[in-house]
């Protein structure tokens, strides 16, 4: 069974440039999460998406923002790019929404704005 | 407030030099505790959940336990391919389910 895929691995941009990532969840599975890993803070809930709906998002600000199609595919885009959104990008997907069912989390898309 | 904490921060141990690692937490209506592995540029690998005080659960040379207030992951025997951080994330269901994950320990086993 394949995993969680996500796409690019790596992406460098500049300051108040846009970025999309993509991400692809094990089949079946119909809940998909991302997460922000900063050295500093650890992993960062940023929002998770269930059957194309947002169910619940993290304290970050409204550059951040997310979609998930039919096929329960995700992305994550963040616009107007700050120096502090360098991080590691993690996406995960679950069987059910929310707490009570593994994460299988990707290998992260690893974002450096500089 | 909900919170995780996750001592010691690092821990280097020789190989065979068996230890324990602590997650302890504060979560309302908490549903299951689950264990991660990470290993550095890679993705959290999900190992464990417990969902009940007492509960156990083992796979080689990791052992995870479980009270109403702690977790412990038990390091049997480690060998140097043990070396990762490891997270532990209490999962929440209710109003707003998430996960809180803690900010990990950075295990070091060396031969």
């Amino acid at each position: 069974k394949a995993g969680v895929t996500q796409t690019p691995r790596y992406l460098i941009k500049t300051r108040g440039q846009q970025v999309t990532l993509s991400c692809s969840p094990i089949s079946g599975h119909r809940s998909v999460s991302w997460y922000q890993q900063t050295p500093g803070q650890g992993l960062q809930f940023l929002f998770e998406y269930f059957s194309e709906t947002q169910r619940n998002k993290g304290n970050f600000p409204g550059r951040f923002s997310g979609r998930q199609f039919s096929n329960s595919r995700s992305e994550m885009n963040v616009s107007t790019l700050e120096l502090g959104d360098s991080a590691l990008y993690l996406c995960a997907s679950s069987l059910r929404t929310g707490g009570d069912s593994p994460l299988h989390f990707g290998n992260g898309t690893r974002l450096t704005v500089t | 407030e909900d919170q995780v904490t996750q001592s010691p921060e690092a821990l280097r141990l020789q190989e065979g030099e068996s230890s324990s690692l602590n997650c302890s937490y504060t979560v309302s209506g908490l549903r299951g505790l689950f264990w991660y592995r990470q290993d550095p540029g890679k993705g959290p690998e999900f190992l464990f959940t417990l969902y009940s005080a007492g509960e156990e659960k083992e796979k080689e040379r990791l052992k995870a336990t479980l009270t109403k207030k702690e977790s412990f992951l038990h390091i049997t025997a480690p060998k140097p391919e043990d070396s990762a951080t490891y997270l532990c994330a209490p999962g929440r269901v209710g109003n707003f389910n998430k996960f809180y994950f803690g900010s990990g320990t950075k295990l070091n086993v060396k031969p």
